[in-house]
């Protein structure tokens, strides 16, 4: 499962856009990029997943380049409740779907 | 669709007793689904995957006979903290693997339970 890096936390203010990148250089030919959502004391939550170019859903866009050795998940105009933890998972889902959580980025939203 | 439930939300009990916590998949059937442990300020640790009618697969360093897990149906999974000590205090999340085919990586996670022991 390769390994994922990401800023240990982040601040913004509400109203603003918000990149949030993540670096995955052993990325395997069919490992997919997963983004979930954790707010304190709830489980996480499904976000993204692409596998390359840009996905986008209804709450954020995900930026994959030609190479896949980085992705970059992109919240528009933060509001506060976008306070959370984001964690991005690589994987291919078929080594027993096993997910890997990183250590995350500690999104903060100010006023 | 492709709710999960746990429960209890939280449980307080002695040094020594056994927790039984629950994992629901509530509109979906889940053949494998997983228990994480979370300390404060910190990340996920998968603990083990859990496989509806065969034995868990445990992730080194978790110890299979203090986390008992059972996996009876396709919609239920159980973690059973034996003989639990305070050190064993934590925030235990379950995740059931995605009903869509193809679907790499979608799990969806259930609440969470949080267990303090005295």
């Amino acid at each position: 499962l390769a390994k994922t890096t990401q800023p240990i936390s982040m601040d913004s203010y509400e109203g603003q856009e918000v990149n949030i990148t993540c670096s995955h250089n052993n990325i395997a030919t069919n490992d997919y990029i997963t983004w979930y959502q954790q707010f304190p004391s709830q489980g996480p939550r499904f976000i993204i997943q692409g596998y390359k170019t840009k996905v986008t859903n209804e709450v954020a866009s995900l930026f994959i380049p030609a190479d896949r050795k980085s992705s970059t998940l992109s919240l528009p105009r933060v509001s506060l409740s976008d306070t959370a933890v984001y964690y991005c998972l690589v994987g291919d889902g078929n080594q027993g779907g096993k997910l890997i959580f990183g250590q995350g980025t500690e999104l903060s939203v100010k006023p | 669709g492709a709710v999960v439930s746990q429960h209890p939300s939280w449980v307080i009990c002695k040094s020594g007793t056994s927790v039984k916590i629950e994992c629901r998949s509530l509109d979906f059937q889940a053949t494998t689904m997983f228990w994480y442990r979370q300390f404060p300020k910190q990340s996920l640790m998968l603990m083990a995957t859990s496989n509806e009618g065969s034995k868990a697969t445990y992730e080194q360093g978790v110890e299979k006979d203090k986390f008992l897990i059972n996996h009876a149906s396709l919609t239920l999974s159980t973690l059973t903290v034996t003989s639990a000590h305070p050190e064993d205090s934590s925030f235990y999340i379950c995740s059931a693997r995605g009903p869509r085919e193809g679907a790499a990586n979608e799990q969806f996670f259930g609440p969470g339970t949080r267990l303090t022991v005295l």
